[in-house]
């Protein structure tokens, strides 16, 4: 199973940018969905977006046009962007690895390997 | 508003089993498959349950998952004190394109 790590800065100002990169070992970044999810203080997850092995993005539609995600295979590393940052932004981080595909002709996808977070403050 | 909704919290004692319901509110959902994620105090989410009742390697029996219509369940049988954790369903959003997790729910172990 591939391990995840995130790395970045843990305090943003506000109004600027938030970047996050997420280092895969253990197995090839050409594989799988590549996901950011969140976790405000005290509150459930969120899925921020992930990234398709092909390069394909997508992103959660209330985050959509401040995230970008973006791979860099040389170093089996993806990465987040969120730009325009709030105190609301303020959560742990995490990079996942998605799973997806067809079963008995039904669609399934879940995150199988999970990065142990980076908190990051939003002030 | 999450499309799955969870109960809060949950209880038992030791060697007890509990269940922990999740109902799908939306008709965006997209997929018939629900996943467990648990989350230990002050880490990370892991991959407990997938495909409704599949239970990844090294995963105890003790865990198992179900399906029925538009509701699931996770069972925890022969509860330990180490079980104590959060608990969220997830399942493939069509509007999120996306996966969407339940509002998470907190098992206690008295």
């Amino acid at each position: 199973q591939v391990q995840l790590q995130e790395s970045g800065p843990g305090l943003v100002k506000p109004s600027e940018t938030l970047s996050l990169t997420c280092t895969v070992s253990g197995g090839s970044i050409s594989s799988y969905y590549w996901n950011w999810v969140r976790q405000p203080p005290g509150k459930g997850l969120e899925w921020v977006g992930y990234m398709f092995h092909s390069g394909y993005t997508n992103s959660n539609p209330s985050l959509k046009s401040r995230v970008s995600i973006s791979v860099d295979r040389s170093k089996n590393q993806f990465s987040l962007r969120l730009n325009s940052v709030t105190a609301a932004d303020t959560a742990v981080y995490y990079c996942a690895s998605g799973v997806s595909g067809s079963y008995s002709g039904r669609y399934y996808y879940y995150l199988d390997a999970w990065g142990k977070g980076i908190a990051v403050t939003v002030s | 508003q999450s499309v799955l909704t969870q109960p809060p919290s949950a209880s038992g004692t030791p060697g007890q089993r509990v269940t922990i319901s999740c109902s799908e509110t939306s008709s965006s959902i997209g997929s018939e498959y629900i996943d467990w994620y648990q989350q230990l105090p002050g880490m990370a989410p892991k991959l407990l349950i997938y495909r409704n009742n599949q239970r990844p390697s090294g995963v105890p029996d003790r865990f198992s998952g179900s399906k029925s219509g538009t509701s699931a369940s996770l069972a925890i049988s022969r509860l330990r004190s180490e079980d104590e954790a959060d608990y969220y369903c997830a399942t493939w959003d069509d509007s999120l394109s996306g996966p969407v997790f339940g509002g998470g729910t907190k098992l206690t172990v008295l």
